[in-house]
């Protein structure tokens, strides 16, 4: 089955700065990577995705880099904010009709320091 | 916007006792998962269902744990006789039959097993 690994499990940054969060997937027929954003004692929330046949997408400050060939995605976050503190999930599925089974990796605990 | 709710919020039980978490998904949805995190690990897959029947369950959910949708709107998980192993934090989700990929957590379900 899959498994995802992700780099760094902390990350620190001052306020302006970028942060970069990695994956690595082991299963070729996943397709569909989500990255995930939880604060604290709340569910996980969307916050972008990227699709196999996608190298790149970005939306406003977040982007988010697919490597297929490597089998590693990335996500990037730019001149972060305190409110950017949380904990980031990366995730991937072979997504087929709708069902969606995710496989998470172990999570980044994102601190931004004012 | 539409949300999947879980109830209760927090649960405190005792060992060998039966707890039913109880999740409303977002209504024209199909699939419905479950899942669990324990403090400060990753979000981990336990089941999925769909048509009325589980389609894919992991190596976590043995036979002390059943789900069921016993209504048009309820997703229901039961743990028959709850171990000190099974506090976590349990999420459901649920994702429509078209193949946008998102899956829509709820904030979860605090189990704590005395």
């Amino acid at each position: 089955g899959e498994n995802v690994e992700q780099h760094p499990s902390t990350l620190s940054v001052q306020e302006g700065d970028s942060a970069v969060i990695k994956c690595t997937y082991s299963d070729s027929a996943s397709n569909y990577f989500p990255w995930y954003k939880q604060e604290l004692g709340k569910g996980p929330q969307l916050i972008i995705d990227i699709r196999s046949n996608v190298g790149e997408k970005k939306d406003q400050r977040i982007a988010v880099t697919l490597n297929k060939t490597a089998k590693h995605f990335s996500l990037h976050i730019t001149e972060t904010q305190p409110e950017d503190s949380a904990v980031y999930f990366c995730a991937a599925s072979p997504i087929s009709g709708g069902y969606n089974k995710l496989i998470f990796g172990a999570g980044t605990r994102l601190a931004v320091h004012p | 916007e539409p949300e999947v709710t879980q109830t209760p919020s927090h649960q405190v039980t005792q060992m060998g006792q039966e707890v039913i978490l109880r999740c409303v998904p977002i209504s024209n949805h199909l699939y419905f998962y479950w899942y669990r995190q324990i403090l400060g690990q990753k979000v981990e897959f336990l089941v999925s269902f769909y048509n009325n029947e589980i389609s894919e369950k992991s190596e976590i959910f043995d036979d002390q744990f059943s789900v069921e949708r016993p209504d048009g709107s309820n997703f229901t998980l039961k743990i028959r006789s709850t171990k000190l192993e099974d506090s976590a934090m349990y999420f459901c989700a649920s994702s429509d039959r078209f193949n946008t990929g998102e899956l829509f957590f709820g904030e979860g379900s605090r189990l704590t097993v005395l």
